[in-house]
């Protein structure tokens, strides 16, 4: 089965860019999604298809995928930022998560 | 506004079968468009997909939980619903329900989830 490897935390400076990446194999062939979680709160749509934004996400907010690696990049990041993001895949009939990421802005 | 509400009983005994049911209100189930799936996160730890179902009636599963996951519509009710049998323990988590747009075979992600329900397995 296919296999999405995120790492488990990091660490931003307020204002700072921050890039969590997805690691998969060639995962640049795939459509990736990205999600923020907020504690307490259901996943939200940030990213889809490795590099657009739903309408009400912010610019800052950008992707990339590419080789083995798909990337969520968090520009100029804002307290509210601080959450768990989770990168997603659809493969062979199946939907795939990663096991998300920890961003903590600092 | 498109809107996904779960519901269900928030305490399964062991080895019982566990039932929730998603509401759509704000849009029609039956869209060419959409799959409504179920994805369920334990305490502490990330999401896991359960599965997906089209209006139609047809199924993808995780193939983790496929013996014992059944998921089904009733377009009539706007409603598609999940059944998990022989549950334990470790099926404690909050489910969410979640719609996910196909165009033709390309996927485009989740954009729309349900709050969540808290399910506890315990006698």
């Amino acid at each position: 089965s296919y296999e999405l490897t995120q790492p488990l935390s990091v660490s931003v400076a307020l204002g700072q860019t921050a890039r969590i990446t997805c690691g998969g194999n060639n995962i640049g062939s795939k459509n990736v999604h990205w999600y923020q979680q907020k504690p307490g709160q259901a996943p939200v749509l940030v990213i889809y298809r490795d590099r657009d934004r739903p309408s009400g996400i912010p610019e800052r907010f950008s992707g990339s995928n590419s080789g083995n690696t798909a990337t969520l990049t968090i520009s100029r990041a804002q307290a509210g930022d601080e959450a768990d993001y989770y990168c997603q895949v659809w493969d062979s009939s199946t939907v795939v998560f990663g096991g998300g990421t920890k961003l903590t802005v600092l | 506004q498109l809107q996904l509400q779960e519901s269900g009983p928030g305490l399964v005994k062991p080895s019982e079968t566990l039932s929730l049911t998603c509401t759509v209100s704000g849009g029609s189930i039956s869209s060419s468009s959409y799959y409504w799936g179920w994805i369920r996160q334990p305490p502490g730890k990330g999401l896991e997909w359960i599965g997906s179902i089209f209006y139609s009636g047809s199924t993808y599963y995780n193939v983790s939980l496929k013996s014992r996951v059944t998921i089904s519509v009733d377009t009539s009710k706007n409603q598609f619903s999940l059944k998990l049998t022989s549950v334990t323990a470790a099926d404690t988590a909050v489910y969410y329900c979640a719609r996910r747009i196909v165009v033709v075979v390309a996927d485009y992600g989740m954009d729309v989830w349900g709050q969540g329900t808290t399910v506890t397995v315990s006698s």
